[in-house]
């Protein structure tokens, strides 16, 4: 089956960095994506990778290794608007979307 | 611009009862989906449709249907809804052929089924 694991919830304080690991196992890969979601509200697109590798964008950064099915998010310089969940997500091979449970990101000052 | 509205925003519904969600899009995007999100759950996929006059099936289609008669509006009906459809529902869209594929969600629509 296909599955997708991140951690359920993490505590950092304001000002630090933290790091949100997602490993994975799907038919097939076609890239990986991170979501944040606000309490109540939509998801919104963070970051997209296909590569293995790095993409920064401003202070939060993933990373990919597909030949270890890994993936983090970096979030450095913690604010107290980045309190939200995290969510992981993988497009299989039939181009569809295999999403992570989410992990919630709670920020104490 | 609006993205995408979903309506209504909340509702508590007697089991057995018919229920359409609303889903309109104002940027032109082929693909449309309807997501349930339930505590503890990922997103899972209900149904999906990649452009209008086609739709598919999801991870969790039973219970629900879907038309897409044009390019804007993509509608959820609960034909007759049981308590275990109580979630928040997320319509979304997408560019087809976009390099990331990236999807655009409406706020949700949180329903209750007594």
């Amino acid at each position: 089956g296909q599955n997708i694991d991140q951690p359920t919830e993490m505590t950092a304080t304001e000002g630090a960095i933290v790091q949100i690991n997602c490993t994975y196992q799907t038919s097939g890969f076609n890239g990986l994506f991170w979501y944040q979601q606000h309490a109540g509200e939509a998801p919104t697109f963070l970051s997209y990778n296909v590569l293995d590798g790095l993409e920064e964008k401003g202070r939060f950064s993933s990373f990919l290794s597909r030949s270890k099915g890994y993936s983090y998010l970096l979030l450095k310089e913690l604010q107290m608007k980045d309190s939200a969940s995290y969510l992981c997500a993988v497009r299989d091979s039939n181009y569809q979307l295999i999403w992570g449970a989410g992990t919630k990101l709670i920020i104490k000052p | 611009i609006a993205g995408i509205t979903q309506a209504p925003t909340s509702q508590i519904l007697a089991a057995g009862r018919r229920m359409t969600l609303r889903c309109t899009q104002d940027m032109r995007h082929n693909a449309m989906y309807w997501y349930r999100q339930d505590l503890g759950l990922g997103l899972r996929l209900i149904h999906y449709s990649n452009t209008a006059g086609t739709t598919g099936k999801g991870e969790v289609p039973d219970g629900y249907s879907v038309s897409r008669a044009n390019t804007d509006d993509f509608p959820l009906t609960l034909a007759s809804a049981v308590p275990s459809q109580t979630s928040v529902y997320f319509c979304a869209s997408s560019e087809s052929g976009g390099a990331t594929g990236e999807l655009f969600f409406g706020e949700g629509s949180r329903l209750t089924v007594l």
